[in-house]
């Protein structure tokens, strides 16, 4: 069983919805991360949250809006997106500090398809 | 920069063979070093790491690899595969060197299939 759950785990939207995926993990992680990994690709980074503050973003276009409302919490908003951006959407949380070796926790992922 | 090589991109064993996944990394520090197994529509599972301290490490489903720093390899293995190992798999390396946020780097991956 994972310890960082995804929702929904399959999305499918047009190119003019908006829609919203959601990870939430409660290991007390405080460093939260979005990939998307294309089919027989390894996951590619978009955006890490550190302390609910976004401290890395990939150069990621802005259809993609990630959010942390709290420690447990990340969601990613979902706009005018294309049907290139169908992917595995996949959340991690790892620890902070002088604990954190870079293990990554993930979740099931949520599989989008845009139409 | 930190680079992982992953020699051959699909792997093809028979069930109770021995099962060896190659990866070579490069890093300007002494890394941090992973293994995650990917079963289909799934999220990522760690199977083992290295961090500091005894170079063999196992991890789960009787899996383990080796640390060789005068190699620079993480080389994967299994003394007898299941037809359950079926997966694809990732190495991927941490640099200790980064700031509190590290970014893994993934190799390519390699896909392994298990033949009755």
């Amino acid at each position: 069983d994972t310890e960082v759950t995804q929702t929904p785990k399959h999305l499918v939207m047009g190119m003019t919805n908006k829609k919203s995926l959601k990870c939430e993990q409660h290991m007390g992680h405080r460093a939260m991360y979005w990939y998307k990994q294309k089919a027989k690709k390894p996951p590619e980074l978009m955006f890490v949250y550190s302390y609910e503050k976004l401290s890395i973003n990939e150069s990621v276009p802005s259809r993609f809006s990630p959010e942390c409302p709290n420690s447990s919490l990340l969601n990613l908003h979902l706009h005018a997106l294309q049907p290139e951006d169908s992917a595995l959407y996949l959340c991690a949380s790892s620890q902070e500090g002088t604990l954190n070796t870079g293990e990554l926790f993930f979740g099931e992922g949520s599989r989008l398809t845009v139409l | 920069a930190q680079s992982v090589t992953q020699l051959g991109s699909h792997v093809s064993v028979s069930e109770g063979a021995l099962v060896l996944l190659r990866c070579n990394y490069s890093s300007s520090v002494p890394p941090y070093l992973f293994w995650y197994v990917q079963y289909p529509n799934q999220g990522l599972q760690l199977l083992l790491k290295y961090t500091t301290g005894a170079t063999l490490v196992k991890g789960i489903n009787g899996f383990e690899a080796e640390f060789k720093k005068s190699e620079t390899s993480f080389h994967l293995t299994k003394p007898s595969a299941h037809m359950s190992d079926a997966a694809e798999y990732f190495c991927a390396v941490s640099d200790r060197s980064g700031g509190s946020n590290y970014k893994l780097t993934f190799g390519k991956g390699t896909l392994l299939t298990v033949n009755p």
